[in-house]
């Protein structure tokens, strides 16, 4: 079985800063996916970034990054230059490679950007 | 290219009748999957399906829920007898095959139970 952790229930950032959320998860497998979606108050789940766990180089579109760390099983997201829009709950996710389907997600991270 | 469409949006239920919730997925793709969201919470696997084919309900309660995929027509998630802990956002998503294809999500369906 995969479990994701999101050890932060709630995170703030200032408009045009950057902002980092932390993502662990367990598994026995080798070869698995990583996402993160974001839930805006719309609640439509939104694909923000994925990552395939036998590529070194960690995931990047454009404000959005991640820092994919195999050894610790960790897989934290950076937003550089927040935006207003960026306000939303982050979840991070898992997924088997070979036979998987079911996406496992964490609990979620609420993302406030102040003015 | 349409994205996955889900409705009703909103439904509201009395304890005791019936929930049937629609998903359309994106044009071309066979995979249909359904996450359930109670309050404060992550998305939950409940089942995967292909057409005509339930592939893995694992994560489905093993009463009052079922789902189905027919060859013509949309995916349904069917509660019978809504209780209160029915109440959550219900998703679907949809891909073209497996990993590593992506699963897009449709907008969810609230699901109230009076």
């Amino acid at each position: 079985a995969q479990t994701v952790t999101q050890s932060q229930p709630e995170m703030s950032v200032q408009e045009a800063e950057t902002v980092t959320l932390s993502c662990t998860y367990d598994t026995s497998e080798s070869d698995y996916y990583l996402f993160w979606y974001k839930q805006p108050p719309s609640r439509q789940m939104i694909l923000v970034i994925r990552q395939e766990a036998y590529k070194q180089q960690n995931a990047t579109e454009n404000r959005f990054s991640v820092n994919f760390q195999k050894a610790a099983k960790s897989f934290s997201l950076k937003i550089s230059d927040s935006q207003l829009g960026d306000a939303a709950m982050y979840f991070c996710a898992s997924r088997l490679s070979n036979s998987g389907y079911a996406l496992n997600f964490g609990k979620g991270t609420s993302l406030l950007v102040t003015p | 290219n349409a994205g996955v469409m889900q409705n009703p949006r909103h439904l509201v239920r009395r304890r005791g009748q019936e929930a049937r919730l629609r998903c359309s997925p994106m044009k071309g793709h066979s995979h249909v999957y359904w996450y359930r969201q109670l309050p404060e919470e992550g998305l939950k696997f409940m089942v995967y399906l292909q057409k005509e084919n339930i592939i893995d309900e694992s994560g489905m309660p093993k009463e009052r829920f079922s789902a189905e995929f027919p060859k013509e027509g949309p995916s349904i998630l069917r509660i019978q007898q809504v209780v209160r802990g029915d109440s959550a956002a219900y998703f679907c998503a949809s891909s073209l095959g497996l990993a590593p294809d992506t699963q897009y999500f449709g907008p969810g369906t609230r699901l109230t139970v009076l």
